[in-house]
């Protein structure tokens, strides 16, 4: 099993700051695989990136993602208000799917 | 607007089997570039992936719940459905059903239902 670890496990930033979220795989990912997901309380996940790299549909272009490998990168150039939420990173491979622990990213 | 929405009992009793049912709306199960998946969250956690499903029959399993997880698929109903038996506290979860992109292509999980909460408790 992959076993995804996300860091930090809570970010305090203002709205405008940039946000940087890191996931790292316990072993080599195929960039294809990887995804990034944002859950608001009391709401299901919202796919935000797939692929490593690609915006879903509708996301703004202030969320992107990078990496490959081991370690991958979501970030959100300036936070806005609604941004403020738990982020989830998630792989596929060997037929199953892992997710991170998440990290919240909160109002200072 | 493709749209999954969960169904099942509110309340499941220790040892008893949880059973839910995914029912999609504007869309077809049978698409052949998806599967369909169930993933939980347990009060304050994080997310869990149960298992999957092609319409085709192919099944996926969580190796940690394999031995007490049944995915099916009813297409005339474009439905399908999760059992987990001999629930205990610990499977106390907001159950989601979603679907999932071609395991051959980029396989995220893209459509999501709103989720049913589950406890376990007698």
């Amino acid at each position: 099993e992959i076993v995804l670890t996300q860091s930090p496990g809570t970010l305090s930033l203002s709205p405008g700051e940039r946000a940087t979220l890191s996931c790292r795989a316990s072993q080599s990912v195929s960039s294809s695989y990887l995804a990034w997901y944002q859950q608001k309380p009391g709401q299901a996940p919202r796919l935000l990136i797939y692929a490593a790299s690609r915006r879903a549909t509708g996301i703004p272009d202030r969320f992107s993602g990078s990496g490959s490998g081991t370690d991958f990168t979501l970030t959100i150039s300036r936070l806005e208000p609604e941004d403020f939420a738990v982020y989830y990173c998630q792989q596929y491979g060997n037929s199953q799917w892992t997710f991170g622990q998440g990290t919240k990213v909160e109002i200072k | 607007q493709l749209q999954l929405q969960e169904s099942g009992p509110g309340l499941v009793k220790p040892s008893e089997t949880l059973s839910l049912t995914c029912t999609i709306s504007g869309g077809s199960i049978s698409s052949s570039s998806y599967y369909w998946g169930w993933i939980r969250q347990p009060p304050g956690k994080g997310l869990e992936w149960i298992g999957s499903i092609y319409y085709r029959g192919s099944t996926y399993y969580n190796p940690s719940l394999k031995s007490r997880v049944t995915i099916s698929i009813d297409m005339s109903k474009n439905q399908f459905s999760l059992k987990l038996s001999s629930v205990t506290a610990a499977d106390t979860a907001v159950y989601y059903c979603a679907r999932h992109a071609d395991l051959y292509s980029t396989s995220e999980f893209d459509y999501w239902g709103q989720g049913t909460l589950v406890p376990v408790s007698s």
